[in-house]
């Protein structure tokens, strides 16, 4: 079975600096998806970022990037220039067969 | 364009009622999951269902639960008779096409078994 892991149950930046989110996983496919969902305070789940296995590139959206290390099992998140609104609950997924969520990082900005 | 849309966003009901959840998928879109939430267990997937036909609803937790789709823009997750235990934000998602597409989530309803 897949099980995805965030080590970091909390974590906080300053407005305007950088932040990078943790996130491995365990499997023994080759070809999977990964995700980041973001969960504010109002309880939406949000696409983030998406990243195919099969591509060696990082996926980029904006001032949010990934870090994708397969032979490692590693996805983590990165986010630039952090903004107040990225307050907010990050959950690891990785899709296979169904998807597994990590138990998420709650992410605070501060002003 | 609409997203998905869950009913009700909150429900509060004694032990042993009933309890309807209700979800309309985006337009289009050919798979549907329901999640349920918690500070426990995080999200887990509770069924999914393509093109209507449940695929796989080994993470429905006991006979309790148990979840229709009558069309391809109707679902529901029925909880009868309910317990505490099964307070929780439960999400209804959306994909379209390959499984491995994004899924795209609801609001929730947030459940409070008394």
């Amino acid at each position: 079975a897949q099980t995805v892991t965030q080590s970091q149950p909390e974590m906080s930046v300053q407005e305007a600096e950088t932040v990078t989110l943790s996130c491995t996983y365990d499997t023994s496919e080759n070809n999977y998806y990964l995700f980041w969902y973001k969960q504010p305070p109002s309880r939406q789940m949000i696409l983030v970022i998406r990243q195919e296995a099969y591509k060696q590139q990082n996926a980029t959206e904006n001032r949010f990037s990934v870090n994708f290390q397969k032979a490692a099992k590693s996805f983590s998140l990165k986010i630039s220039d952090s903004q107040l609104g990225d307050t907010a609950m990050y959950f690891c997924a990785f899709m296979k067969h169904d998807m597994r969520f990590g138990a998420g990082t709650r992410l605070t900005v501060k002003p | 364009d609409a997203g998905v849309i869950q009913s009700p966003r909150h429900e509060v009901t004694e032990m042993g009622q009933e309890v309807t959840l209700r979800c309309k998928p985006i337009s289009g879109h050919d798979y549907l999951f329901w999640y349920r939430q918690t500070m426990m267990r995080g999200l887990e997937l509770l069924i999914y269902f393509n093109n209507n036909v449940p695929i796989d609803d080994s993470g429905m937790p006991e006979d309790r639960f148990s979840a229709k789709m009558p069309n391809a823009s109707f679902s529901t997750l029925k909880i009868q008779p309910s317990e505490p235990r099964d307070s929780a934000v439960y999400f209804c998602a959306s994909s379209m096409g390959q499984r491995n597409q994004p899924q795209h989530f609801g609001d929730g309803t947030r459940l409070s078994i008394l």
